[in-house]
């Protein structure tokens, strides 16, 4: 199973972009990046998913490199609501494998 | 995306007794899997389960204190049995979403507090 490592902790303003980098150097063939998002009292919310190169949806962008040894979630012009915890997985889609991190605690003030 | 809804959302219980948690699924849905996330920390994956077979078990887990029930593709029950206050916990159920993107949907969590 690929480990993931990632900030403990950041700390932003509203309005800016946020970038938050996982790495997870022996990720496998078939494995996938996704992120998720958990706000107090909620269970994980689904972000975006990517295998390689760049995804970007309505929520977030995810940048991969060709070596897939890390990726990038950035979330642009951040407001307080985005204030969370971000969670990258690394695992192969379906076959039971996918284990979270300990996240990124994302803090965005004022 | 699949609508999960998790019973109960919170319950205090003596040490020594058991809590069922129900998760209902409104679509049907091959694998189901069962969390466990200490207050402050991330989600530790308890088990893992398919309809018409034993769920399968992390380490550090076992299914005489965390029995799972899945009679069928829509619903799943989790038990913590013989409670003590170290299992105090949000217990979560997540399921596969029809394009296979292993947990996809999470329930809202059951928030337990043994006394």
């Amino acid at each position: 199973l690929a480990k993931t490592t990632q900030p403990i902790s950041m700390d932003s303003y509203e309005g800016q972009e946020v970038n938050i980098t996982c790495s997870h150097n022996n990720i496998a063939t078939n494995d996938y990046i996704t992120w998720y998002q958990q706000f107090p009292s909620q269970g994980p919310r689904f972000i975006i998913q990517g295998y390689k190169t760049k995804v970007t949806n309505e929520v977030a962008s995810l940048f991969i490199p060709a070596d897939r040894k890390s990726s990038t979630l950035s979330l642009p012009r951040v407001s307080l609501s985005d204030t969370a915890v971000y969670y990258c997985l690394v695992g192969d889609i379906g076959n039971n494998d996918m284990r979270f991190g300990a996240g990124t605690r994302l803090t965005v003030k004022p | 995306s699949a609508v999960i809804s998790q019973k109960p959302s919170r319950d205090i219980c003596q040490r020594g007794t058991s809590l069922t948690i129900q998760c209902q699924v409104d679509s049907q849905v091959t694998m189901m899997f069962w969390y466990r996330q200490q207050p402050g920390q991330s989600l530790t994956l308890i088990a893992t389960a398919n309809q018409g077979s034993e769920a399968t078990y992390e380490s550090g887990f076992v299914i005489d204190k965390f029995p799972i029930s899945r009679p069928n593709l829509t619903f799943s029950t989790l038990t913590v049995s013989n409670m003590s206050p170290e299992d105090s916990s949000i217990y979560l159920c997540s399921v596969e979403d029809i394009k296979g993107r292993v947990g996809y949907t999470f329930g809202s969590g059951t928030r337990l507090t043994v006394v």
